[in-house]
């Protein structure tokens, strides 16, 4: 069974912070995304990684930033966070390229004041 | 450009009742499609595939390339189909394409 976990289901955070969200899965996938998932606008990519150390924008990378240092884990970065980005964030990953199943962690809802 | 497109934010129906969840895309090439969804409380989970041409929990969902559709159908609602649903796209094996989503409510 795929397990994704966040770091945090829910997060207050103060305009102008660092914010780290992290996101861990178990199941050795090699590709891991982030979604912002906001009500009438559905879920938008952020980034993704296909493999350790690589990286590739998403729809609405701007404001944002990711790194991967190891396999099983994916972090999302707001450099200098905004009330605009206050939202629902979803991790998820998918294991090689044939399997088409994206696995969904639970959320991680921000607040930015 | 590719997108997916989910017409109605909220569809309500009484239990027993027939329901259609509608998803159009646009895309050029051969298309993926995919229905996710999200029970309240629960993490965001894929529903069916279109290339499995299965019948999850008495819901299917047929490919249209004519109409560039991919509706998802279920006979009689129940209660418990209660939930976001989300079609999804993909245009190639790295991303995939949401939809902004249909949120079903289902009445006793």
């Amino acid at each position: 069974d795929v397990k994704v976990t966040q770091s945090s289901r829910y997060l207050v955070k103060r305009t102008g912070e660092k914010v780290f969200l992290e996101c861990v899965q178990d199941m050795d996938h090699e590709n891991m995304f982030w979604y912002r998932q906001d009500p009438g606008l559905g879920l938008r990519l952020i980034y993704f990684s296909y493999d350790v150390k690589m990286k590739e924008k998403g729809d609405i990378p701007e404001g944002y930033s990711v790194s991967r240092e190891k396999k099983e884990r994916f972090s999302l970065i707001l450099e200098s966070a905004s009330t605009n980005q206050t939202s629902m964030y979803l991790c998820a990953s998918r294991g090689g390229v044939s399997t088409d199943t994206q696995y969904f962690g639970p959320g991680t809802r921000l607040t930015v004041l | 450009a590719q997108r997916v497109t989910q017409p109605e934010k909220l569809l309500s129906v009484f239990k027993g009742a027939p329901v259609e969840l509608k998803c159009n895309y646009s895309y050029s090439g051969s298309p993926e499609l995919f229905w996710y969804v999200q029970y309240s409380r629960q993490r965001l989970q894929l529903l069916l595939r279109h290339i499995s041409r299965e019948s999850i929990k008495g819901f299917t969902a047929d490919l249209n390339k004519g109409e560039t559709s991919f509706h998802l159908k279920k006979p009689f609602a129940q209660e418990e189909d209660s939930a976001m649903y989300y079609c999804a796209l993909r245009p190639n094996t790295d991303k995939l394409i949401f939809g902004t989503g249909t949120r079903l409510q289902v009445f006793p």
